[in-house]
């Protein structure tokens, strides 16, 4: 059971919007930033969204993230096939003293 | 920067597993990284272990529910670091990644994030 909630699947058509949610509590989300990440079969996850809502450099416009309390979203506009992967919310808990993770969102594009 | 890890693949229940990871391009004596080590599996997902870093001195954390198992050291004169975990049974089974953490100030504000992973070793439990 993973301390942060994601929903366990998404799914859009290409061009649609999706956001996926992660929920958390005071001593995670409401707390510290929020790291966003993507993960295709077989391969490590990569960095998508830190901070909340910084891009590293190279991860394109369309990918946005944001908070509001002890929730953060993840939104995705203009999807394409090649967002199909699943999708990872984390941050640091205060009160476990360590990296929380959500369980994960398998994103489909129809 | 690069982690290579090195370890087997293959643990009997009860023993211990050893795994390493090889820093290029960066130094495990960083005083802007820390350096992890997650787990991944289908019934746990993923599962951060522990981490150790510098800030003048050597510290490390661990998981609330892997303290009494789990060690992460540093070896400078390699530039590596490896992880220890005593005990195994099956439900260790996972992928194990290890994992640099990044600080990146501006201003007045940090942002630490999971920026470079290791490809991850898949580690079964079994006899």
């Amino acid at each position: 059971q993973s301390v942060l909630t994601q929903p366990p699947s998404a799914s859009g058509t290409p061009g649609q919007r999706v956001t996926i949610s992660c929920s958390g509590s005071n001593s995670n989300i409401g707390s510290n930033t929020v790291n966003w990440y993507h993960q295709l079969p077989g391969t490590a996850p990569q960095l998508l969204i830190y901070g909340t809502n910084q891009r590293p450099s190279g991860v394109p416009e369309r990918f946005s993230g944001s908070k509001s309390g002890t929730s953060a979203s993840l939104a995705i506009r203009g999807l394409q096939s090649e967002d199909e992967a699943d999708y990872y919310c984390a941050t640091w808990d205060d009160s476990l003293h360590g990296w929380v993770f959500g369980g994960g969102t398998k994103l489909t594009v129809l | 920067v690069q982690l290579q890890q090195s370890g087997p693949g293959l643990v009997k229940p009860s023993q211990t597993l050893s795994l390493t990871c090889a820093i290029s391009g960066d130094s495990v004596s960083s005083n802007s990284a820390a350096w992890n080590w997650i787990r991944q599996s289908p019934a746990k997902g993923l599962e951060w272990l522990g981490r150790t870093y510098y800030r003048s001195k050597w510290y490390n954390d661990y998981a609330v529910s892997a303290k009494s198992r789990v060690t992460i050291n540093p070896d400078t004169s390699k530039n590596q670091f490896s992880l220890q975990l005593i005990s195994m049974t099956p439900e260790d089974t996972a992928v194990y990644y290890c994992v640099r953490v990044q600080t990146n100030c501006s201003g007045p504000r940090c942002f630490y994030y999971m920026d470079v992973w290791g490809k991850g070793t898949t580690v079964t439990v079994s006899s």
